[in-house]
């Protein structure tokens, strides 16, 4: 069972726009949300996460939404550049349960 | 450098060969993960060590799937008669600390590929 989706398997976005990825997830159990990014031939690496007590979490360009009641988080790139286009995986983990859970990922292009 | 460290890089096995997946996490690291990622899915867990303990091996497909870190360092994920299904990209994950919610690093992974 797919726990936590995202819905979108591409985005194309261009440099100096805002690129939004999001997740959805089923498991109201879900109490800390992250997302990573994934260049070709690496492994993921962390960008940013958020606790469920909060509704934002803002990193420098990168800035995290959850929205509990509807089960979905968003991923907002602002300004988007050349660097950020990767895979970008939601990931959803429920107390201190080591099982994180992952989205198939959105691959994300921004254009020059 | 660093980083988590996995090998081989490439592996390709034959129906039924028994395979052996290194990962070296990063030093000093207490969590350990093993995940499998198959083409066009999202990573998932199969097993998680704290130090030498393995604490959750729920994620393992089979009991063809065995992991072990005998002194809390180096991991393998010893898969036994390979199957085809058993093809993906095996990711080893480290985290500093018990938890691995506060953001764990991965390894480049290992491609497994059972012809």
């Amino acid at each position: 069972d797919q726990q936590v989706k995202q819905n979108s398997p591409s985005l194309s976005v261009q440099e100096g726009r805002i690129s939004i990825l999001n997740c959805d997830y089923t498991n109201s159990m879900f109490d800390y949300f992250l997302w990573y990014k994934k260049y070709p031939a690496e492994g993921p690496t962390f960008l940013i996460s958020i606790s469920s007590i909060k509704d934002k979490n803002e990193d420098g360009r990168f800035t995290v939404f959850l929205n509990k009641s509807a089960k979905h988080l968003s991923l907002h790139i602002v300004p988007s550049q050349p660097g950020d286009s990767a895979v970008y995986f939601c990931a959803a983990s429920a107390g201190y349960n080591n099982d994180m859970r992952f989205g198939a990922g959105t691959r994300l292009t921004v254009k020059p | 450098g660093a980083g988590v460290s996995q090998s081989p890089r490439y592996k390709v096995a034959k129906r039924g060969q028994d395979v052996a997946l290194r990962c070296d996490p990063i030093s000093g690291h207490v969590s350990l993960f093993w995940y499998q990622q198959a083409l066009g899915q999202g990573p998932e867990f199969l097993t998680y060590f704290q130090n030498e303990a393995q604490l959750d091996k729920s994620g393992l497909p089979s009991d063809r799937f065995f992991a072990e870190r005998p002194e809390g360092s180096v991991s393998t994920l010893k898969i036994q008669r390979t199957q085809q299904e058993d093809s993906a990209v095996y990711l080893c994950a480290s985290s500093l600390v018990s938890s691995g919610r506060l953001g764990v690093f991965f390894g480049p992974g290992t491609r497994l590929t059972v012809l």
